[in-house]
């Protein structure tokens, strides 16, 4: 079965860091993009940004450039979202989620990580 | 930035109803658009890609239609299991965009 597993939940001050986990399988790795998409409490979804870990290319959100780093470590199949300058504006469930490399279609973000918790209070 | 508007933001239903509800795009988007369902705590599925194409495993009741800046998700009969937001995202130009989400609640 297809998995996108994710680290586990942070709680991070005003001004700090955050690093979060995608852990998927192989072939994951190979044929799609690694979306990061994220929802604060009670609100809609938010894209970020993706990367594409066969060649380590990424996209960005304009709202996030500058404070959006997304990596990849194709030797253990994890890719990771780096954000910088923490607000509480930035507490939120972040998930990565998946959707297949194509050119004339979009096939949507078929398999989803777990989500991760981040909570940014002083 | 495409802006993509969802209407309407909530909508009351009964078992067996037919729903149907919208997501406008703020410029063309050709079918480069997902839905998708989100149950309270959970992880959202990915029920339509392409606008209309129904993704696997998703049941049959579900179908969505559309192009250009206009399209619908309709839920032929609705279930118990089918209370839920719905959300649309574009995926024709960077930021890929969802929509604000409608809420489906039971009557």
């Amino acid at each position: 079965q297809v998995q996108l597993v994710q680290s586990g939940a942070e709680v991070k001050k005003p001004g700090a860091s955050v690093k979060v986990s995608c852990k998927a399988s192989a072939d994951t790795f190979i044929g799609y993009y690694i979306h990061w998409v994220r929802q604060a409490p009670g609100q809609g979804l938010e894209w970020m940004g993706r990367i594409y870990p066969n060649s380590g290319g990424t996209n960005y959100a304009q709202k996030f450039q500058g404070r959006v780093t997304m990596t990849r470590d194709t030797s253990i199949n994890i890719a990771y979202m780096d954000l910088s300058s923490l607000t509480s504006d930035d507490t939120a469930v972040y998930y990565c989620a998946r959707s297949l490399v194509a050119v004339r279609n979009y096939y949507g973000l078929d398999v989803w990580g777990q989500g991760t918790t981040v909570s940014v209070s002083s | 930035d495409i802006k993509m508007t969802q209407s309407p933001s909530s909508v009351s239903a009964s078992v067996g109803d037919r729903v149907t509800f919208t997501c406008r795009a703020s410029q063309d988007i050709s079918s480069w658009l997902a839905w998708y369902q989100q149950k309270p705590g959970t992880v959202p599925k990915l029920l339509i890609y392409g606008a209309s194409n129904l993704q696997r495993g998703v049941p049959s009741r579900f179908s969505g239609s559309g192009s250009g800046t206009d399209f619908t998700l309709t839920i032929s009969s609705l279930q118990p299991e089918d209370f839920a937001t719905y959300y649309c995202q574009q995926a024709n130009s960077f930021p890929f965009t969802f929509g604000g989400g409608t809420k489906v609640e039971i009557k």
